[in-house]
């Protein structure tokens, strides 16, 4: 069985700032089903990348997702205000990490 | 615009059961997968359960088999969640989602809180 793996927990940052947000698999996925979703308190997530690398609709191109095997990767190249949220990682269309929370 | 509603949450005791609802609309329903995901309030998500576009196959997490059952109707635009023998920890907020892009889910509902006490 799978199990994703998100590093770090928490990642302390201030506007304008990069942040790179991990996620690793336990075994090498084999398909290109990795996905990435932002989550504020009090809603519902919202989808930033799917496939990999491809941004959902509507998605700022600020993000940016990369990655293979067991090691993916979610950028975020200048942070907004409004980006400091929780972010999942999800393979298969199933498998959720357990998050990072970026915050300020 | 695409809209997804959840309904049918609530309190219900130990070893109760609930049906949830999620009624959609802005989109051709029935050519996509659709799921549903829930969430501990504070905690991560977790997907529960999901069915394809054509009724025929459908998907569980471990802890759900054999008491939850995922449901769809193509013809009403509906996807339905028949939850059995709830346990405290089904407790959760509960979200319905639809994946119109490969191995995802792109437009989710706004949740429906299930308490089992």
């Amino acid at each position: 069985e799978i199990v994703l793996t998100q590093s770090p927990g928490t990642l302390s940052l201030s506007p304008g700032e990069r942040a790179t947000l991990s996620c690793r698999a336990s075994q090498s996925v084999t398909s290109t089903f990795l996905a990435w979703y932002q989550q504020k308190p009090g809603q519902a997530p919202r989808l930033l990348i799917y496939g990999v690398s491809t941004r959902a609709s509507g998605i700022p191109d600020r993000f940016s997702g990369s990655g293979s095997g067991t090691d993916f990767t979610l950028t975020i190249s200048r942070l907004e205000p409004e980006d400091f949220a929780v972010y999942y990682c999800q393979q298969d269309g199933y498998l959720f990490g357990p998050g990072t929370k970026v915050d300020i | 615009e695409v809209h997804l509603v959840e309904s049918g949450g609530g309190l219900v005791q130990p070893g109760g059961s609930l049906r949830l609802s999620c009624a959609a609309s802005g989109f051709t329903f029935s050519h996509y997968w659709m799921t549903w995901v829930r969430q501990v309030p504070g905690k991560g998500l977790e997907w529960v359960a999901s069915i394809e576009n054509d009724v025929s196959k459908k998907h569980y997490v471990d802890s759900v088999k054999g008491r939850f059952t995922i449901s769809r109707d193509n013809d009403k635009n509906s996807l339905h969640l028949q939850m059995n023998s709830l346990r405290a920890d089904d407790t959760a907020v509960y979200f319905c989602g639809t994946s119109r892009v490969p191995g995802a889910y792109d437009v989710w509902g706004q949740g429906t809180m299930i308490t089992v006490s």
